[in-house]
């Protein structure tokens, strides 16, 4: 499996309170993503990278940003969370952006805002 | 329309079964096509990439058709592991080349393999 690791792996807070999703990966790949997969959405990609410090929106950015300050790391952050970003949040990450290069998958973070 | 149409399913079948899933995709300059799975509550897992001639895998073939921007997977000899949501995935192509891999997911077929 590809060395990838989020963290929280839950985590149940507060409507207004800021959040910060981690992404780790030990595969030294160029490209990650953030999606959220919802019931009756399926996955939905929120920002991704594409380098160190280069980082661009996806389809359902509102409300969310990103960092990248090292290669292994990509952090989602929800300055002010609320009940609609209650979902499923999933890194991937790519080795390349062309040809048939997949995504991998982390093992998902849980976010319940109350 | 949507980039990634696929029948939600359910799609119930015996052990042994052959069952095949479908999907099309609007986005003509779309490059790369997979297939994922994904069991309940857990994240999507590469199940196989889909070339033009067509590939197999063990009991798994996909089948692309770009002319009708249709793709399929046929699972023979079904197995109650086979039990799981299948998501047809997609590259956002364009011309320029600056999808950055951004991939385009279907919302999954659903099946379950029973005894």
């Amino acid at each position: 499996d590809a060395g990838i690791t989020q963290s929280p792996r839950h985590k149940v807070t507060e409507t207004g309170t800021p959040v910060t999703l981690r992404c780790h990966q030990t595969e030294n790949h160029r490209y990650m993503y953030w999606y959220r997969q919802d019931p009756g959405h399926g996955l939905r990609l929120i920002h991704y990278s594409y380098g160190v410090k280069d980082t661009d929106k996806g389809e359902v950015s509102d409300g969310y940003s990103v960092s990248r300050s090292k290669t292994e790391d990509f952090l989602l952050t929800l300055e002010s969370a609320t009940s609609s970003q209650t979902s499923v949040y999933f890194c991937a990450i790519s080795e390349t952006q062309t040809g048939y290069q997949p995504q991998h998958f982390g093992d998902g973070t849980r976010l319940s805002i109350l | 329309r949507k980039e990634v149409e696929q029948d939600p399913g359910p799609f119930n079948v015996p052990e042994g079964a052959t069952v095949a899933f479908n999907c099309t995709y609007s986005n003509s300059a779309s490059q790369s096509f997979f297939w994922y799975r994904q069991d309940c509550r857990k994240e999507p897992k590469l199940l196989m990439s889909v070339y033009s001639s067509g590939n197999e895998d063990g009991r798994f073939t996909a089948q692309l058709n770009r002319a009708s921007q249709y793709i399929s997977l046929l699972i023979r000899d079904s197995k109650l592991s086979d039990s799981a949501t299948y998501l047809c995935v997609v590259n956002k192509g364009d011309a320029g080349g600056t999808s950055y891999g951004k991939l385009t997911f279907g919302q999954g077929t659903i099946l379950t393999v029973h005894p």
